[in-house]
């Protein structure tokens, strides 16, 4: 039972570089969400997917892209990153219904460096 | 927009020393969760509270859901190394039935 995996947990890119963030998770989850950690930030929610087949953007969303593939799956694209992008980013799911939400589980991050 | 404040930011004590941390919301909430994450290491999911004036307890910590459900604290009684890391409280706006707004968060060190 793995819960939420994420891919790659490290990342070193150039300025302009390209690149996807994976995620996925095991607990048949219909929400689920990319959040950045920046210090003394907490947590910002970057998009969030409320179930498969829908997308919607949160607090911080410009710079970045989203896909819900499957029910599984949600993958974070950098189309041009930068050096303010530079961060650690956690992947979360949530069995959320009308009616409220139930605790978030986390993937254990990718640290993600532009340079 | 809607708000979820913590206080203090960060809190300092010695082994054995209770320590307390405040949720305040800037609106009513449906539930409040709480979340511990160790240094370098992911948030981890440690309760949820539903019902206005709701205590709970697990070993030594204690949390409790405001009457008007707007607040919310957590407190650890006689702290011990293992509970160094940041708390956080998460909010879920009555508007909203899938996304909470995370508090800045409250880093707790524990000096031996």
């Amino acid at each position: 039972n793995a819960g939420v995996t994420q891919t790659p947990k490290f990342q070193v890119l150039k300025t302009g570089q390209s690149m996807t963030l994976q995620c996925a998770q095991d607990m048949n989850h219909n929400s689920m969400y990319w959040y950045r950690q920046d210090p003394g930030m907490g947590l910002r929610l970057i998009y969030y997917s409320a179930s498969e087949g829908t997308t919607d953007k949160g607090e911080v969303p410009n710079g970045y892209n989203v896909s819900r593939l499957n029910k599984r799956e949600f993958s974070l694209r950098l189309e041009s990153a930068a050096p303010s992008q530079t961060s650690v980013y956690f992947c979360a799911s949530s069995e959320a219904k009308t009616g409220g939400t139930y605790g978030y589980t986390f993937g254990s991050g990718t640290r993600l460096t532009v340079v | 927009g809607q708000q979820v404040m913590q206080i203090p930011q960060y809190q300092h004590v010695q082994e054995g020393e209770d320590f307390t941390t405040y949720c305040n919301s800037s609106t009513t909430l449906s539930n409040i969760q709480w979340y511990k994450q160790r240094p370098g290491g992911h948030p981890v999911f440690l309760i949820q509270l539903v019902k206005s004036g709701e205590v709970k307890k697990q070993k030594r910590l204690t949390f409790q859901f405001g009457e008007a459900k707007k607040n919310s604290s957590l407190h650890i009684t006689a702290t011990q190394t293992t509970d160094v890391g940041t708390y956080f409280c998460a909010g879920l706006p009555g508007t909203s039935y899938d996304k909470v707004i995370f508090g800045p968060g409250t880093s707790l060190s524990v000096i031996p």
